[in-house]
């Protein structure tokens, strides 16, 4: 069955410090894979994608994630946190065209001053 | 990117009323929708699939008479939550990928609504 792990729940790292959040997939196929950050009671905004190519993926506000095939993950990374990166952030993946995504059950992230 | 536009934001209905969530894509056509819910501190879960002029594919649990998927026109779905109740309060989000089933445009990102919070009292 197709699945998204997102395996740490909660998150805090302090401010400036660099931030790793993991996600691993099981998919039929190579799906594509997303990263999507939602702050309290708002949608989500998305941060990256990796549809093909180059495996290291640049998203906005300084996140990048790497695609490992070989280890089914998707994880993102930022070098230097803010305080306003505090924030729920989903790893979701999906297959082509207007098929469903499917989410991870999210990381929250906290920031320690 | 792309604009989904979800209506209204929030919302409080008594119980036993029908409550009607909109989603519309504002700058593109997308023959597919989809309806998540969520609880709090929990992540999305698929309610449904919305296909333009058919109807819905359910995930399996989630009840369709209970919520109904009306999916008219190419940037507009709908999500009627019929007879709520209490249990029924949760964040109602939709998301539209751009592209046609079967993958003639393909691998583009879902973009979603801001969210439907719907408290049922």
């Amino acid at each position: 069955a197709q699945s998204v792990t997102q395996p740490d729940i909660h998150i805090t790292v302090s401010e400036g410090a660099s931030l790793e959040l993991r996600c691993n997939y099981s998919y039929g196929a190579t799906p594509y894979l997303f990263w999507y950050v939602q702050s309290p009671g708002q949608g989500l905004q998305l941060l990256l994608k990796y549809f093909s190519g180059d495996t290291l993926v640049q998203g906005i506000k300084g996140f990048e994630a790497e695609f490992k095939r070989s280890q089914s993950s998707f994880n993102l990374r930022k070098p230097s946190v803010h305080w306003s990166d505090a924030a729920e952030y989903f790893c979701a993946a999906g297959s082509t065209g207007a098929s469903k995504i499917i989410f991870g059950s999210g990381t929250r992230l906290s920031i320690r001053p | 990117g792309a604009v989904v536009s979800q209506h209204p934001s929030r919302v409080i209905c008594k119980s036993g009323t029908s409550v009607k969530i909109e989603c519309r894509s504002l700058d593109f056509q997308a023959t597919t929708m989809f309806w998540y819910r969520q609880f709090p501190k929990q992540s999305l879960m698929l309610m449904a699939t919305s296909n333009e002029g058919s109807k819905a594919t359910y995930e399996q649990g989630v009840e369709k008479d209970k919520f109904l998927i009306n999916h008219a026109s190419l940037t507009l779905s709908t999500l009627t939550v019929t007879s709520a109740h209490p249990e029924d309060s949760s964040f109602y989000i939709c998301s539209a990928r751009e592209g046609r089933q079967g993958g003639v445009k393909g691998g583009t990102e879902a973009f979603f609504g801001q969210g439907t919070r719907l408290t049922v009292v």
